[in-house]
C-alpha cells in the first residue's frame, strides 16, 4: 500500500499560473482533505471531501478548487497562482467521513509563486 | 480564531530527559489529538484522547487532558535523538451546522533532542 501520495513534490509558479496538485489514496477512505502549512500559522483547512462527489469549504478557500469524482482521487486546482499561495500543501484522508478521527497525511508538495 | 496554540514554541533537551509540551485551545472539543512531523515530511498520528478522558499512554507518551482549562499536554519520557521533530496538537470539534467534525491544529513546537 502507497497509502497517501501527493505530486509534483515541489513547484515554481509565476503569478497568474494555473496548476493542479495531485493527491491520490489506496485506502479507500471516505474523508480527504487539503491543507496548506505556512511558518508560525499550523496547518489550515482549505477544502475537505466527505465522498465521492461531495466537497466543501474549509477555512481558506479562496483561490482554490476541487473536485472528488472518484474515491482515490481528490485534486487541489490553482486557478491563477498569487504569490500568497507560497505555501506547503498537505493532503490527509481519514476513515470515518463523519468524524474525523486518525488522520493519515502525504509527504506535501512545496509551493513557490513568484 | 479557533485554532489552538502550543508552548513552548521550541524545546531543546539533552537525551534522556523527559520533554513536555502543551497545548491550549477555545471552543468544545470532541477529541483532541497529537502529530509529530519531521522536517520536511507530512504530518504523523502519535495519540487521541478523547474529551471524556484526562489521560491516556502509548509507549513514551502520556497526554493529558483538562477541559475545564481547555488544554492538554503531551510528555514524551527518556527522549531520543529521533524524537526531534516539530509536534502539532490538533482539536476535532463540529464544524459549523454540518456532520462534519473539523480538525484544527496548532502552531506546533519543535523540539530538538541533542545527543
Amino acid at each position: 500500500n502507497a497509502g497517501v501520495t501527493q505530486t509534483p513534490k515541489f513547484q515554481v509558479l509565476k503569478t497568474g499560473q494555473s496548476m493542479t496538485l495531485q493527491c491520490a489514496q489506496d485506502m479507500n477512505h471516505e474523508y480527504m482533505s487539503w491543507y496548506r502549512q505556512d511558518p508560525g500559522m499550523g496547518l489550515r483547512l482549505i477544502h475537505y471531501s466527505v465522498g465521492a462527489g461531495i466537497t466543501d469549504q474549509g477555512e481558506v478557500p479562496n483561490g482554490y478548487n476541487v473536485s472528488r469524482s472518484t474515491t482515490e482521487d481528490f485534486p487541489l486546482r490553482l486557478l491563477s497562482a498569487a504569490p500568497s499561495q507560497t505555501s506547503v500543501y498537505f493532503c490527509a484522508t481519514s476513515v470515518l467521513s463523519g468524524s474525523p478521527e486518525t488522520q493519515y497525511f502525504g509527504p506535501g508538495t512545496r509551493l513557490l509563486v513568484l | 480564531s479557533q485554532q489552538g496554540e502550543e508552548d513552548p514554541q521550541a524545546l531543546s533537551i539533552q537525551e534522556g530527559e523527559n520533554a513536555t509540551m502543551n497545548c491550549s485551545y477555545k471552543t468544545s472539543i470532541n477529541n483532541l489529538q497529537w502529530y509529530r512531523q519531521n522536517s520536511g515530511r507530512g504530518l504523523v498520528h502519535l495519540i487521541l484522547i478523547r474529551s471524556n478522558e484526562r489521560e491516556k499512554h502509548s509507549g513514551r507518551l502520556r497526554v493529558t487532558l483538562d477541559t475545564s482549562k481547555k488544554s492538554s499536554s503531551l510528555l514524551i519520557t527518556a527522549s531520543r535523538a529521533a524524537d526531534t521533530a516539530s509536534y502539532f496538537c490538533a482539536t476535532a470539534f463540529q464544524w459549523m451546522n454540518t456532520g462534519f467534525q473539523k480538525l484544527v491544529f496548532g502552531t506546533g513546537t519543535r523540539l530538538l533532542v541533542s545527543p
